[in-house]
């Protein structure tokens, strides 16, 4: 499956890093989502682009600051996070207007904060 | 506030045989989607099967169909003829039905299914 596709795959940072996670979605659609998946919790949604307008902040930090510069690519930008950051971040995209507006996952971003 | 709930956090079945997942959600609204997704060691997060609740008739994918209750908000996945490649966290997953927004998914906790030979 490469309609969505995720880098770095992992990712290791100290507290004082600043790097950025990027997202790519080759299916054509109009809405990009960021996720957190931390162990033993449900998927969080952490934002929503619905045509690069931000529609939906889950009381994110602000050590959490999106970027959505086209339909295509959607960047999570990260800078002094704390050890409890630590996770998978999944970003999703869909069509919506369409149908289920079903969601596509990619392969995720699996952060270590030390 | 929507809530999905799954309250079976491990589920074994041998190989062949068929197994149920359970799923009750929590909603006031009368229009959702409902998905089953699969994530593998891999973690790609894989949609499986999903349902429309304007929908009676429950949704099947080859091996996989739901039973779907919607009074009962219910929302079990039935697997038959199991396979090793099915072992994996199972996420039920709850989406309002608003039209012309990103609506977002709101998922359980998820089932672990082991596939044993």
């Amino acid at each position: 499956e490469t309609g969505v596709t995720q880098t770095p795959r992992h990712l290791v940072m100290g507290m004082t890093n600043k790097k950025s996670l990027k997202c790519e979605q080759h299916l054509g659609h109009n809405a990009m989502y960021w996720y957190k998946q931390s162990a033993k919790k449900p998927l969080e949604l952490m934002f929503v682009y619905n045509f690069k307008e931000q529609t939906e902040n889950n009381s994110v930090p602000s050590r959490f600051s999106p970027e959505c510069p086209n339909s295509s690519h959607l960047f999570l930008h990260l800078h002094t996070l704390q050890p409890e950051d630590s996770a998978l971040y999944l970003c999703a995209s869909s069509q919506v207007l369409v149908g289920t507006d079903t969601q596509y996952f990619g392969p995720g971003t699996r952060l270590t904060v030390l | 506030a929507q809530t999905v709930t799954q309250s079976q956090p491990e589920m074994s079945v041998q190989e062949a045989e068929t197994v149920t997942l359970s799923c009750t959600y929590d909603t006031s609204e009368s229009d959702y989607y409902l998905f089953w997704y699969k994530q593998p060691p891999s973690r790609q997060m894989i949609l499986v099967i999903r349902q429309e609740a304007y929908k009676q008739q429950n949704a099947t994918e080859n091996r996989f169909s739901v039973n779907f209750q919607k009074a009962a908000k219910s929302f079990s996945l039935k697997i038959s003829d199991s396979q090793l490649g099915d072992a994996a966290m199972y996420f039920c997953a709850y989406r309002s039905a608003i039209s012309g927004t990103a609506s977002k998914l709101t998922f359980g906790t998820g089932t672990r299914l082991q596939v044993t030979l």
